[in-house]
This record gives C-alpha cells, structure tokens and sequence, in this order.
C-alpha cells in the first residue's frame, strides 16, 4: 500500500520568504503527482499536477518538482504572502483509480 | 459551472440514525469519490466510481453504502451511523487526459455522530 508523507507538519514563516514543503511515497509506481491548497473548514483547491514523466510544473509563485526514483516531490513557493497560509497536502495516484493522501503541511505565513 | 458540489454541509446524527450524502458534479466527469478526513489521519478513500454504474471500494469502507446514480450525481449512505463516523466527508470527481488525472473536490460534508 503506498503511503505518503510530508514533512514538516507545520511551518511558520515571515512574509517574503522563499519556502519548501516536502512530500515522500513509498511506492514510486505513481501516474501522477498532485499538490493541492486547503484553507480552514473548506474544500481542497488543486494547485499543480506533475505526470509521471515530468519533472516539474510551476504556477505563478508555485514550482513543484518530482524525483520519482527517490519517491519525493518538493513545492517551493517564492516570496511568500499571507494569503498563503493555508494546508498544503500532496497526494499520487497510480492504479486502480485510488489517490493516496498526505497529512498536509500547515503553513502560516506572518506579516 | 457549480464544479462539485454536496449537500448538506452539517450534519448531527444520533447513534443508529441513517442518512444520505448527495454530490454532484457538472463537469462531465467519469470517476467520482467520496474521501473522510480525520485529525492526523490525512484524507481516506471510502469509495469511488470510475464510471457510471460501477462502484468499487477504497481504504475505509465499512459502514457505508454508494450509488452512483447517474454521470452527475454519486451519493454516499450510512445505513447505522456510529461515532467513530463522525468526520469530514468530501466528494470529489476527476479529470483524465490519458495518464493525466486531475481531482477537483466539494466543499465537504461536517457529521457529527452523538
């Protein structure tokens, strides 16, 4: 069964930082990768997605890359707002139609 | 284009009551799914539909009953509601281009079991 973790839980950072959260899964036999945004009492927001035989996927402030032999993924976020505080949660999906789950990374973003 | 949307948004069940979770989605999508999301748990599959009229089960099924009723709509049922089912529920359908599959998700479902 894969499992998905992200490292650090929570964050805390001063405006205008540059941030990197982190995700790991165990089995590297993914289709895809997704990042996704949860604001509080909310649904989650899909941010970027990186295919399997990508690299990386940027939006905006958002890069996300993906090193599938090492079953990690990264989201870097440059100049870091307020408005960015939010969960961040990755999740991969290979066969079967099932996506698994991080616990997310709570980010708080302090002006 | 509403995307994906639930009813009700809160909920509060006595222990044995039944109820129903209504999704829908306007974005002609094939598969559907209904996740929980626990404190530290992350989000769990209960169950999902690759198309219409099929339905298969995820990580955490027990206790909980689907239909897909049609292309748009994929409700979920709790026949005998405990409080270890007290949770947030997210409906959530997906978006496939080849190998490319993008999940959009509802708003989520609050269910407090007393």
């Amino acid at each position: 069964k894969q499992e998905v973790t992200q490292i650090p839980a929570a964050l805390s950072v001063p405006e205008g930082e540059n941030l990197v959260l982190n995700c790991s899964f165990t089995d590297s036999a993914i289709y895809n990768l997704q990042w996704f945004r949860q604001d509080p009492g909310k649904g989650l927001t899909s941010l970027l997605l990186i295919q399997s035989s990508q690299r990386e996927q940027t939006s905006g402030r958002l890069n996300a890359s993906l090193d599938k032999s090492s079953g990690r993924s990264t989201l870097y976020i440059a100049a870091s707002q307020p408005g960015d505080s939010a969960t961040y949660l990755c999740a991969v999906s290979g066969t079967g139609n099932q996506f698994y789950f991080g616990t997310g990374t709570s980010l708080t973003v302090i002006p | 284009n509403a995307g994906v949307t639930q009813t009700p948004k809160f909920q509060v069940l006595k222990t044995g009551q039944s109820m129903t979770l209504q999704c829908a989605q306007d974005m002609n999508h094939n598969s559907m799914y209904w996740y929980r999301q626990d404190p530290g748990m992350g989000l769990r599959l209960i169950y999902y539909s690759a198309s219409e009229g099929t339905t298969d089960k995820g990580e955490v099924p027990n206790g909980y009953n689907v239909s897909r009723l049609n292309k748009r709509e994929f409700s979920l049922r709790l026949e005998s509601a405990a409080p270890s089912q007290t949770s947030v529920y997210f409906c959530a359908s997906s978006e496939i281009r080849g190998q490319r599959e993008t999940q959009y998700f509802g708003p989520g479902t609050r269910l407090l079991v007393l």
